[in-house]
C-alpha cells in the first residue's frame, strides 16, 4: 500500500520567493519519522529535514521548514527565499514500524 | 569523509549476465539498505540488513540476492539480469531502524543498464 503521496510531479517558483511542496502519508503506527531529501541533477540523495511524530514544534533547518499537521497526516516542506541551486527533485519519506519508504517525488524548478 | 561508497558507478549488462554491486560504509552502522530508483516511482526497497550476517526482503526483492558477511559491506547480486532491472541503485546505511534524526546516509548510486 502506498504510504507516501506527493501530488505535485513538478513545481515552478520564482527566485527569492517561498514554495511549499506537499506530502501526505499513511501509517497506523503512533511513532514514526518524516524526512525530506533533495536530489540534484548530479544524483546524490541529500538529507534536508526530519520531523518526529511526537515533536510538538515544526522542524526547521535554515531555509527549510516542515509544516507538520498530524491530524491531516500531512508533512509539507516549505523552502523560503528560493535560490537557483534549489532546482532539484525532492522526496518525502517515512519510517514507522518498517523501513524508510519514499514518495514519487516533486521536481522543483527555480526561475531567475 | 567517505560515508557510503558504491562500486561501480555505471555498468551495462547483457540480458542473462550476472553482476555484484558493492556497498561499503565506514560509519559503523548496523543497518544497511539497497534501493532502486525508477522514473516516477521514487525509491523502492529491494533488501536490507539489520546487522552482520542478516538480510531481509524489502518491497521489490525478486531477481536480487544480497549478502552481509562483514558489518561494513553489503553486496547486491543480480544472477540473471533482465531489462526490467535497468535502474539506478542506491545503497544506504543508518545507525538505527528509525534513522532519527539524521536520516539514512546514501551512496552516490549505480546506474545499471541491461540490454
Amino acid at each position: 500500500a502506498q504510504k507516501i503521496t506527493q501530488t505535485q510531479p513538478g513545481m515552478f517558483v520564482q527566485e527569492k520567493e517561498a514554495v511549499t511542496l506537499d506530502c501526505t502519508y499513511d501509517t497506523s503506527d503512533p511513532s514514526y519519522g518524516l524526512f525530506w531529501y533533495k536530489q540534484p541533477s548530479s544524483g546524490e540523495m541529500i538529507f534536508l529535514i526530519y520531523q518526529g511524530s511526537y515533536d510538538q514544534q515544526n522542524a526547521t533547518e535554515g531555509r527549510y521548514s516542515l509544516n507538520f499537521q498530524k491530524a491531516r497526516k500531512s508533512a509539507n516542506l516549505v523552502i523560503s527565499a528560493s535560490q537557483l541551486g534549489d532546482s532539484a527533485m525532492y522526496f518525502c519519506a517515512i519510517t514507522d514500524n518498517n523501513d524508510m519508504r519514499f514518495g514519487a517525488g516533486t521536481r522543483l524548478t527555480v526561475k531567475p | 569523509n567517505a560515508g557510503v561508497t558504491q562500486t561501480p558507478k555505471f555498468r551495462v549488462l547483457k540480458t542473462g549476465q550476472s553482476m555484484t554491486l558493492l556497498c561499503a560504509q565506514d560509519m559503523n552502522h548496523e543497518y544497511m539498505y539497497w534501493y532502486r530508483q525508477d522514473p516516477g516511482m521514487g525509491l523502492r526497497l529491494i533488501h536490507y540488513s539489520v546487522g552482520e550476517g542478516t538480510t531481509a526482503k524489502g518491497e521489490v526483492p525478486d531477481g536480487y540476492n544480497v549478502s552481509r558477511l562483514k558489518k561494513q559491506n553489503f553486496l547486491l547480486g543480480l544472477e540473471s539480469a533482465a531489462p526490467s532491472q535497468t535502474s539506478v541503485y542506491f545503497c544506504a546505511s543508518s545507525y538505527s531502524r528509525t534513522a532519527a534524526p539524521m536520516g539514512y546516509t546514501f551512496g552516490s548510486g549505480t546506474r545499471l543498464t541491461v540490454v
